[in-house]
């Protein structure tokens, strides 16, 4: 089946403890996005990745970081997690860099930080 | 308009009737607009994908409108049903050579049965 997994899908943890949240997609897809929900306001993205080892920022990129080292990852890393980062997050890709192409999303992961 | 607004923010519709809502996006350098169904619970899904103006898509008893020259996309449903509660998520792309979608906050749909 085609899809593109997150985990975990839920986290509780505290402030300054680096976590990884993984995402996967088996559809051989070229781009990948990060993207947070918060109340009120639409997706934004956090981190882009066009091709394996090519990653940009998105609109809210600070406190983030992410790699591209295979195609089918994209993990999302918060070196030093902060309250403000307590979001629903989502992981999702494309085949191609064309904005045409159908974009499917992860299950999400919400994250609370303490 | 500079980002992509949608409205209203939520709406409840008695089950049977039919409905629509609307999304606005910036009319210049507009690339695609991309219609998102993201039920409580589970991940965006996408419905629609429209490039031209005058674009009409339809799945089911759901369709889409697109109008570029003023910004704009209706969605609509006929006949609701209960299965279509759901927030009903828009974004547009330009054509910067930016691939990023630019999404709504989205239309709540809840079907009063």
């Amino acid at each position: 089946e085609a899809q593109v997994t997150q985990n975990p899908r839920y986290l509780i943890t505290v402030t300054g403890k680096k976590l990884t949240v993984t995402c996967s997609q088996n559809m051989n897809h070229e781009y990948m996005s990060w993207y947070r929900q918060d109340p009120g306001l639409g997706l934004r993205q956090i981190y882009y990745s066009m091709n394996v080892e090519v990653t940009d920022k998105g609109d809210v990129p600070e406190g983030y970081k992410v790699s591209r080292k295979e195609k089918r990852n994209f993990p999302l890393i918060l070196e030093s997690p902060s309250p403000n980062q307590t979001s629903l997050y989502f992981c999702a890709s494309r085949y191609g860099q064309g904005s045409t192409d159908t974009q499917y999303f992860g299950p999400g992961t919400r994250l609370t930080v303490l | 308009i500079l980002n992509v607004e949608q409205s209203p923010q939520s709406l409840h519709v008695q089950e049977g009737d039919s409905t629509n809502f609307t999304c606005s996006f910036p009319s210049s350098n507009f690339y695609a607009l991309h219609w998102y169904r993201w039920e409580t619970a589970k991940s965006p899904e996408a419905l629609f994908v429209m490039t031209l103006n005058g674009d009409e898509k339809k799945k089911g008893r759901i369709s889409a409108t697109l109008n570029t020259k003023e910004g704009y996309s209706y969605l609509y449903i006929k006949g609701s049903q209960p299965e279509d509660s759901a927030t009903y998520l828009c974004a547009s792309t330009s054509n910067f050579g930016n691939e990023k979608l630019t999404f709504g906050t989205g239309t709540r749909l809840t079907i009063i049965p």
